[in-house]
């Protein structure tokens, strides 16, 4: 079955270390997002791609980073995690053009903690 | 800003009740309208989504939404509720900014169905 695949589903590092969380889809869409969802809120948008062509949230912090090597592969770096961003990790993925708006296909999520 | 509400965070219902869940937007452009259904530890799944055409759309398991754009709303309903249908609900806004179209997600609501 075509899918959004993450891993790992759980992830624990320490409070400033290095952490890269990857996802990989077999829907071969041009757009890959991620997101990052905390507990009892809504997922938010932090970046996506379209190809290779990169768009970052205004609010993202610097902290976080995506590489896109291929259309299969898309990795969320998080360069020095602090407490407040442990959370729910979500990569999603949608055919066509961002501006299109169609549905997007979510992947099971990575947990991360950070300790 | 644009910004999605769901209007109740959780929900007990019991067997067979019927079901609606309120979901309002806040945007004045061309929306499209999901609705996403995150069952126990899985992930995101779309329900119904609505781009055009008959306000009325139907989705699996018996799901329908209904888009009042008036309102700006677009409440999620199912007339006999089951068991498994216990689960998290996320509406969802497809909505152009920046150049491209990007997801607003409502904070959930959490519906739980006991037999």
């Amino acid at each position: 079955d075509a899918m959004v695949i993450q891993n790992p589903r759980y992830q624990v590092t320490q409070f400033g270390k290095p952490v890269t969380l990857s996802c990989s889809q077999t829907l071969n869409h041009n757009v890959m997002y991620w997101y990052q969802q905390k507990s009892s809120q809504a997922p938010k948008l932090l970046f996506h791609y379209y190809d290779k062509d990169f768009n970052n949230e205004a609010d993202t912090p610097d902290n976080f980073q995506s590489r896109r090597p291929n259309t299969s592969f898309c990795f969320l770096d998080i360069r020095s995690p602090g407490l407040g961003d442990a959370a729910m990790y979500l990569c999603a993925t949608s055919r066509g053009r961002p501006t299109t708006g169609y549905e997007q296909y979510f992947g099971p999520g990575t947990r991360l903690t950070v300790t | 800003a644009q910004s999605v509400s769901q209007h109740n965070h959780h929900v007990i219902l019991s067997e067979a009740a019927s079901l609606e869940l309120g979901c309002n937007y806040s945007y004045g452009g061309t929306v499209n309208l999901f609705w996403y259904v995150q069952y126990p530890g899985q992930h995101l799944q779309l329900l119904l989504k609505y781009f055009s055409g008959d306000p009325l759309v139907k989705g699996i398991k018996g799901f329908e939404a209904e888009f009042i754009k008036s309102k700006f709303s677009f409440n999620l309903r199912k007339p006999s509720v089951q068991w498994s249908d216990t689960a998290e609900y996320f509406c969802a806004v497809n909505a152009h900014s920046g150049g491209y179209n990007k997801l607003i997600f409502g904070a959930g609501t959490r519906l739980a169905v006991h037999p």
